[in-house]
């Protein structure tokens, strides 16, 4: 199994440009989440979505927005890129009832 | 409130013990530990409750003290795979919302 995937790896984009971050799981899960890692700073979680068809604002919301497209997939979007959201982007999913978050390999973003 | 990680860093010989610390200034539900090697993704390890045991897993094991919402991460005699950062999540209310501490990174040397 894939377990959770995350795209692009990589990404340098300029103040103002748009992107999406998709995040895709195989393991049926019904959560899923979007957290932001700075150094330093531990893990914070930005959205996430307890099931198919909700989402909910984490620590960090503003700026970004998401989409869960259906059980599988979550996507982060930045509308205007600004230079405070470079950092590394983790996309997880839980099942419900477990306790244990699978993590994809993470987005480095560069603003530039 | 995040919670407070210590040490930030320890370097130990490998056959080694580490203790890691997790403090928080709510009360707690949960406390999660996972590891993190560099450029990797975080994998979970353990996770107390509220009530429950000491859990252990090898030669790596964890304490929850309600009373003082602090949770410990014991590491006996640390193999050179330890390496990495290890965080510490925190829950207040069963709604998987977790709080992470900033990570203590563990470097183990042959």
């Amino acid at each position: 199994n894939a377990g959770v995937t995350q795209t692009p790896k990589f990404q340098v984009l300029k103040t103002g440009q748009s992107m999406t971050l998709q995040c895709a799981q195989d393991m049926n899960h019904n959560s899923m989440y979007w957290y932001r890692q700075d150094p330093g700073m531990g893990l914070r979680l930005i959205y996430y979505s307890a099931s198919e068809g909700t989402t909910d604002k984490g620590e960090v919301p503003n700026g970004y927005n998401v989409s869960r497209l259906n059980k599988r997939e979550f996507s982060l979007r930045l509308e205007s890129a600004a230079p405070s959201q470079t950092s590394v982007y983790f996309c997880a999913s839980r099942n419900a009832g477990a306790n244990v978050l699978t993590f994809g390999a993470g987005s480095r973003l560069t603003v530039l | 409130q995040q919670p407070v990680q210590s040490p930030q860093a320890v370097i130990l010989r490998e056959g080694e013990d580490a203790v890691i610390n997790c403090s928080s200034s709510k009360a707690l539900y949960s406390v999660h530990w996972y590891r993190q090697k560099h450029g990797e993704a975080p994998v979970f390890l353990m996770i107390l409750l509220k009530g429950g045991e000491q859990k252990g897993h090898e030669k790596i094991s964890a304490s929850f003290n309600e009373k003082k919402q602090q949770s410990s991460l014991y590491l006996t005699a640390s193999q050179l795979s330890y390496s990495g950062t290890y965080f510490c999540g925190t829950e207040t209310d069963s709604n998987y919302q977790l709080i992470w501490g900033a990570g203590t990174k563990l470097i183990i040397k042959p």
